[in-house]
């Protein structure tokens, strides 16, 4: 059974760029979701996709949008980076939404935005 | 909105000790999930243990297992026989019960650094 896989680890982007995430769920999984973990902070909630529809999502700007892909997998899309953008970006995936067995969490991609 | 908050930034523990990890929450459901995960240096969060809210009976796993008390909204964290292994940043975690938009969305606390003196 494959865990989540996130990519890249790391990436160093100037401020204005653009950035995409990426992010592939456990096998058997439909559900991911997306948080920002800022240093030392924990994760908040950008959004969730099930089944390639958003479902949810937190007190975020439209520049932050994603998408998911019939193989679940999904991208996690930044547009216009500002220096608050900088931190740990953590994708889960899960059975379902709200699933009972709780959530897969990936390694995450640090973004440092200069 | 829900909260969950957690008072303790750091703490401490000698290995083999016991310690315990608080957590308070605020909501004005009844149908709800909580959740204590941990995050090592190598940033995956791992699930340590998970209660359900109408359930009355304290969930545990191993020798991690959580004092729920519900009409406090208070949900903390007991680590039996700690373990150099435990040392990470312990997370507190809400999640509502079924149904409307943003089901399944985790509301994270601002998390414990818990340290295990050998």
């Amino acid at each position: 059974e494959t865990g989540v896989t996130q990519s890249p680890t790391h990436l160093i982007k100037t401020r204005g760029q653009q950035v995409t995430l990426r992010c592939s769920s456990q096998s058997g999984h439909n559900t991911v979701s997306w948080y920002q973990q800022a240093l030392g902070q924990g994760p908040q909630f950008i959004f969730q996709y099930y089944r390639e529809e958003e479902n949810g999502r937190g007190n975020f700007p439209p520049r932050f949008s994603g998408l998911q892909f019939p193989n679940y997998s999904s991208e996690l899309n930044v547009n216009a980076l500002e220096l608050d953008d900088s931190a740990l970006y953590l994708c889960a995936s899960s059975l379902f939404a709200g699933s009972n067995y709780g959530y897969t969490f990936g390694s995450g991609t640090r973004l440092t935005v200069v | 909105a829900q909260t969950v908050t957690q008072s303790q930034p750091e703490m401490s523990v000698q290995e083999a000790e016991t310690v315990t990890l608080s957590c308070t929450y605020d909501t004005s459901e009844s149908d709800y999930y909580l959740f204590w995960y941990k995050q090592p240096p190598s940033r995956q969060m791992i699930l340590v243990i998970r209660q359900e809210a109408y359930k009355q009976q304290n969930a545990t796993e191993n020798r991690f297992s959580v004092n729920f008390q519900k009409a406090a909204k208070s949900f903390s964290l007991k680590i039996s026989d700690s373990q150099l292994g435990d040392a990470a940043m312990y997370f507190c975690a809400y999640r509502r019960g079924k149904g409307g938009t943003s089901y399944g969305k985790l509301t994270f606390g601002q998390g414990t650094i818990l340290t295990v003196h050998p």
